[in-house]
């Protein structure tokens, strides 16, 4: 089956640095995306990764390794409107995404 | 430029009941997609359409049906709700179906079966 798993919450202090991980087993890899969600909304397009190394966009950095099934989101200089959760898909032989159930960052001032 | 537009925003329906979710793009994108979203789970597709006239099966289709009979609209249609289709559903775009693409989301409609 296919499967991708994220931690469900992480709390982070303003500020400061966090990672959310995600690793993924699917029929086939064409790309992986992760998106951001505040609570009551939709979400919205953060990064894409289909090789492997990291993507670096503002505060905001994404990395992938194919090899391991794996990738993380690196958020610095925490604010407070980055609470939100955090949603890792990977697109897979189908060209179709498979969604994990999401991170819930909790920032704390 | 609206982006994606659902409705009704929410809706408390009865069991047994007939419901159209409504959603519209006006980016003349080509494919268009539809998801639920449950606590705990992730999004997960109902239905999708690649290009107008073309509609396919996703990961839970059962009691849904959709069609797609221009570019712009792609209503998603519960034929006899149950309390287990309670859910947010989210509408969702992308210009093609590559792999880079996209997808832009509608602001979704919270639905609870009774």
């Amino acid at each position: 089956g296919q499967n991708i798993d994220q931690p469900t919450e992480m709390t982070a202090t303003e500020g400061a640095i966090v990672q959310i991980n995600c690793t993924y087993q699917t029929s086939g890899f064409n790309g992986l995306f992760w998106y951001q969600q505040h609570a009551g909304e939709a979400p919205t397009f953060l990064s894409y990764n289909v090789l492997d190394g990291l993507e670096e966009k503002g505060r905001f950095s994404s990395f992938l390794s194919r090899s391991k099934g794996y990738s993380y989101l690196l958020l610095k200089e925490l604010q407070m409107k980055d609470s939100a959760s955090y949603l890792c898909a990977v697109r897979d032989s189908n060209y179709q995404l498979i969604w994990g159930a999401g991170t819930k960052l909790i920032i704390k001032p | 430029i609206a982006g994606i537009t659902q409705a009704p925003t929410s809706q408390i329906l009865a069991a047994g009941r007939r419901m159209t979710l409504r959603c519209t793009q006006d980016m003349r994108h080509n494919a268009m997609y539809w998801y639920r979203q449950d606590l705990g789970l992730g999004l997960r597709l109902i239905h999708y359409s690649n290009t107008a006239g073309t509609t396919g099966k996703g990961e839970v289709p059962d009691g849904y049906s959709v069609s797609r009979a221009n570019t712009d609209d792609f209503p998603l249609t519960l034929a006899s709700a149950v309390p287990s289709q309670t859910s947010v559903y989210f509408c969702a775009s992308s210009e093609g179906t590559g792999p880079y693409n996209e997808q832009f989301f509608g602001p979704g409609t919270r639905l609870t079966v009774l």
